[in-house]
């Protein structure tokens, strides 16, 4: 009954490849998010999504793109993959939209983590 | 852009000992968060803060939001071996932005 869940846990792969990760969430929650966690335990957010629509976009190269088949998931597609892309991916899910309800807390899934050699 | 100041950036203590953190911002926030991250799990919250001057507390957790609405801190009485982790505190300027992240204080504690 894992209320949100992500895979792969573990992402070993090589520089200039495309790989996935999924995100799926059994809460009934509107508003989904990837964050980036690097090395230095920096946790930044990457995108939102709220009913499937794209409500932040932080400045992340075009080699990252999401997508959002329905509201219980949000995948993450990185396209030539670099060095720097290392990292723990989180995402994250949470009641309230583009509405924002003040009490809007977010629950995040156990994180995958990428390593580009 | 925003910042949040989280300090401080590790803490090793002595278990049944009371701990303090705290974080300042840049701008003022309406929403303040403190999250705990466990080694290789995702961050969970631990208390939400959403008035100047509030004081909420969690079990041996006390949280408050502070007056000028630019900081908050986090106590934990008594620490046990459990306690150790990364805690995060995080905010929010308006109910429909994003939230920000501190960088984290990790908490070692001795036996």
């Amino acid at each position: 009954d894992t209320a949100v869940s992500q895979t792969p846990k573990y992402l070993v792969t090589q520089m200039g490849n495309d790989k996935s990760i999924k995100c799926e969430q059994n809460l009934g929650h509107d508003t989904m998010y990837w964050y980036k966690q690097d090395s230095k335990k920096f946790l930044k957010i990457m995108f939102s999504y709220n009913n499937k629509e794209l409500i932040i976009n932080e400045t992340v190269p075009n080699r990252f793109s999401p997508k959002s088949p329905d509201k219980a998931h949000l995948n993450l597609h990185i396209n030539s993959l670099e060095l720097g892309d290392s990292a723990v991916y989180f995402c994250a899910s949470s009641q309230g939209g583009t509405s924002g309800a003040i009490t809007d807390t977010q629950y995040f899934g156990p994180g995958t983590r990428l390593t580009v050699l | 852009g925003q910042q949040l100041n989280q300090s401080p950036q590790s803490m090793f203590i002595q278990e049944g000992e009371d701990v303090s953190m705290n974080c300042t911002s840049s701008s003022i926030f309406n929403t303040w968060l403190w999250y705990k991250q466990d080694p290789g799990e995702g961050p969970v919250l631990l208390i939400a803060l959403y008035k100047a001057g509030e004081l909420t507390s969690n079990g041996r957790l006390t949280a408050q939001f502070g007056i000028t609405r630019k900081d908050s801190f986090l106590n934990i009485s008594a620490s046990i071996p459990s306690d150790v982790g990364i805690y995060f505190c995080a905010g929010r300027y308006s109910s429909a932005s994003k939230i920000i992240f501190g960088s984290g204080t990790r908490l070692s504690i001795r036996p």
